[in-house]
């Protein structure tokens, strides 16, 4: 059984440019949510996709935009890439129907911006 | 709002020693909490979780914590730390949406 697998590993993008990055959850479950990990520190939610749909959203720029398919793979896309949006981003995944919402994440694909 | 705080950055610890990770959450209700660890250049991977009920948890190579509401904490222990647990650990609390602490960096010495 697959667990949450992310692509690409590593991206190099320069200011201003675009990204797209992906994510295909853990067999069975329903729900991505995407996160933003500077280096030294915690990640942070940037939002949460469920039937194709964002349900949830942290505190992220417009610049920041996502997509869920009917097979419950994502994307996160990113445009006007900034220095600040070097990070590692995290994808996890979740059945919605169990309330405790217990997360399971990939190994991230770093992002560096030059 | 939900916030974590974890007071310490860096901690070093002797194989054998005993450990001890403090984790402090601000949220309204009863949240669910929980403690991934992260090794270098990884994803998360769980450890323990706290839903309800006993509000001692084991996990998973001998970890515990421990959830007391009156204190607002769920510190994170175990009683012989091997080399192999040096990592970084994240408390995070589930209330509206995940929110994780900045994370306490475990050194292990042989």
């Amino acid at each position: 059984d697959a667990g949450v697998t992310q692509s690409p590993t590593h991206l190099i993008k320069t200011r201003g440019q675009q990204v797209t990055l992906r994510c295909s959850p853990k067999s069975g479950h329903d729900t991505v949510s995407w996160y933003q990990q500077a280096l030294g520190q915690g990640p942070q939610f940037i939002f949460q996709y469920y039937e194709e749909e964002e349900r949830q959203r942290g505190n992220f720029p417009d610049r920041f935009s996502g997509h869920q398919f009917p097979n419950y793979s994502s994307e996160l896309n990113v445009n006007a890439l900034l220095l600040g949006d070097s990070a590692l981003y995290l994808c996890a995944s979740s059945i919605q129907a169990r309330s405790y919402n217990e997360q399971f994440f990939g190994p991230g694909t770093r992002l560096t911006v030059l | 709002a939900q916030s974590v705080t974890q007071p310490d950055i860096h901690i070093t610890v002797s194989e054998g020693a005993s450990l001890e990770l403090r984790c402090n959450y601000s949220y309204g209700a009863t949240p669910y909490l929980f403690w991934y660890v992260q090794s270098p250049g990884q994803g998360l991977q769980l450890r323990l979780k706290y839903f309800s009920g006993d509000t001692l948890v084991q996990g998973i190579k001998g970890f515990e914590a421990e959830f007391k509401r009156s204190q607002s904490s769920f510190n994170l222990r175990k009683p012989s730390v091997h080399w192999s647990d040096a990592a970084e650990y994240f408390c995070a609390v589930y209330g509206q949406n995940f929110v994780f602490g900045p994370g306490t960096r475990l050194s292990v010495l042989p």
